[in-house]
């Protein structure tokens, strides 16, 4: 079965150092991967995604994000942390198979050190 | 802002009490998404139409049910509620199945008192 795993479940960074959030996914077939974020009470916002091609892929927000097959894994990076970044961050596979449904991670949340 | 709308935003009720969840897909957008997100569960696929009709389903409770309008509206009524009802719904959208990109709504925070 498809599966997400973030291993971590909360990450402090101080502002302006760098960031990488992991992600490890089973999927059978080539994926489709996401990243999402939460602000507290509020909806996820797409970061990113990864269909095909470039396995480093760039997403809003200065953040991007590179697929390694080999690795079954699609990590999170950025270059320099702000503190607006504070948020809950979700990593998701698109099952192809099942609709299209989004199976997600247990998500990581990131606080930010002034 | 996703283009997705959701109401209420807030919804407090009582055990054993219905109530009905609405959502707007983006303009344009055929398919509907609903996911539930609680402490336990994390972020759990319920229901998918497109265009009308239902595609899959994931970890759906009999209690729960949904549909979808010809004005690509979508509803979702929740039943005969339970303590453990009490949870953050969503509602995505995307403009063409399979495993696309998905816009989500603010959601609708539901307590089961």
């Amino acid at each position: 079965a498809q599966s997400v795993t973030q291993p971590d479940i909360h990450i402090t960074v101080s502002e302006g150092a760098s960031l990488e959030l992991r992600c490890n996914y089973s999927y059978g077939a080539t994926p489709y991967l996401f990243w999402y974020v939460q602000s507290p009470g509020q909806g996820l916002q797409l970061l990113l995604k990864y269909f095909s091609g470039d396995t480093l892929v760039q997403g809003i927000k200065g953040f991007e994000a590179e697929f390694k097959r080999s690795q079954s894994s699609f990590n999170l990076r950025k270059p320099s942390v702000h503190w607006s970044d504070a948020a809950e961050y979700f990593c998701a596979v698109g099952a192809y198979n099942q609709g299209g449904k989004l199976i997600f991670g247990q998500g990581t949340e990131l606080s930010v050190k002034p | 802002d996703s283009g997705v709308t959701q109401t209420p935003k807030h919804l407090i009720t009582a055990t054993g009490q219905r109530v009905t969840l609405r959502c707007s897909p983006r303009s344009g957008d055929l398919s509907v998404y609903w996911y539930q997100q609680s402490l336990d569960q994390g972020l759990q696929f319920l229901i998918h139409y497109y265009n009308g009709e239902e595609r899959a389903k994931g970890n759906i409770l009999e209690r729960f049910s949904a549909q979808q309008f010809p004005d690509l509206h979508s509803e979702l009524n929740l039943s005969s509620l339970e303590l453990g009802d009490s949870a953050l719904y969503f509602c995505a959208s995307s403009a063409r199945q399979g495993p696309y990109e998905q816009y989500f709504g603010p959601g609708t925070r539901l307590t089961v008192t």
